[in-house]
């Protein structure tokens, strides 16, 4: 157990549906991470988040959008879904905005859009 | 931006030493990760480096040449366990004060007995 939580382990949902993938980091991290990761493009950032504000953008569809909540768990909301977003998304925490030491990643959420 | 380079796939013996090499563009460098992947599952912190030469860690090693943009990773005494695939990644320059990282497609590796 990494210490970071992600929920749902494994979600199918249909085309155009919307869905949120939570992140609870470890204990005592502040920045929180989303990474994609499919067969085709491996992992991709999506975006960072630092004690609740936004630190940095990656090519985060227009379509998605995150948040992180005073508690430091986040959010990350995949809305107008389609079969191309169906990937591993992962969260990851560290306790600076920019870790030299990598940060820890969760066990992931398997999307699957049919 | 940056590119990062890997080959695919490689495959080596139990017991044997292997070395995956990554190559990345030099316009801005803060720094150098490598990490573990198992097939489904969370990537795994191996390694970061910043400054030139090798980084020792038990069984598993780290090379950085800023100046040739080229690091490797070395694997000794492998087991079957180390198959997995391997990440390379960089911090992005553009976004230096950030965690940020821009990952290489991987190395899957294949331990046979």
């Amino acid at each position: 157990d990494s210490g970071v939580t992600q929920t749902p382990k494994h979600l199918i949902t249909a085309t155009g549906q919307r869905v949120t993938l939570r992140c609870s980091p470890r204990s005592g991290d502040l920045s929180v991470y989303w990474y994609q990761q499919s067969l085709d493009q491996g992992l991709q950032f999506l975006i960072q988040y630092y004690n609740g504000e936004e630190r940095a953008k990656g090519n985060i569809l227009e379509r998605f959008s995150a948040q992180q909540f005073p508690d430091l768990h986040s959010e990350l909301n995949l809305s107008s879904l389609e079969l191309g977003d169906s990937a591993l998304y992962f969260c990851a925490s560290s306790v600076e905005s920019s870790p030299n030491y990598g940060y820890t990643f969760g066990s992931g959420t398997r999307l699957t859009v049919v | 931006g940056q590119n990062i380079d890997q080959p695919t796939e490689m495959t080596a013996t139990e017991g044997a030493i292997v070395q995956i090499n990554c190559t990345y563009q030099t316009s801005g460098f803060n720094g150098l990760f490598w990490y573990q992947q198992h097939a489904g599952e969370a990537p795994t912190f191996l390694s970061y480096n910043v400054l030139d030469g090798l980084e020792e860690k038990g069984r598993f090693s780290s090379f950085l040449s800023r100046s040739k943009g080229y690091s490797y990773l070395l694997l000794k005494e492998l087991q079957m366990k180390d198959s997995a695939s391997y990440l390379c990644a960089v911090t992005d320059p553009r976004l230096s004060n950030t965690g940020k990282l821009i990952f290489g497609q991987g190395t899957t590796l294949q331990v046979k007995p």
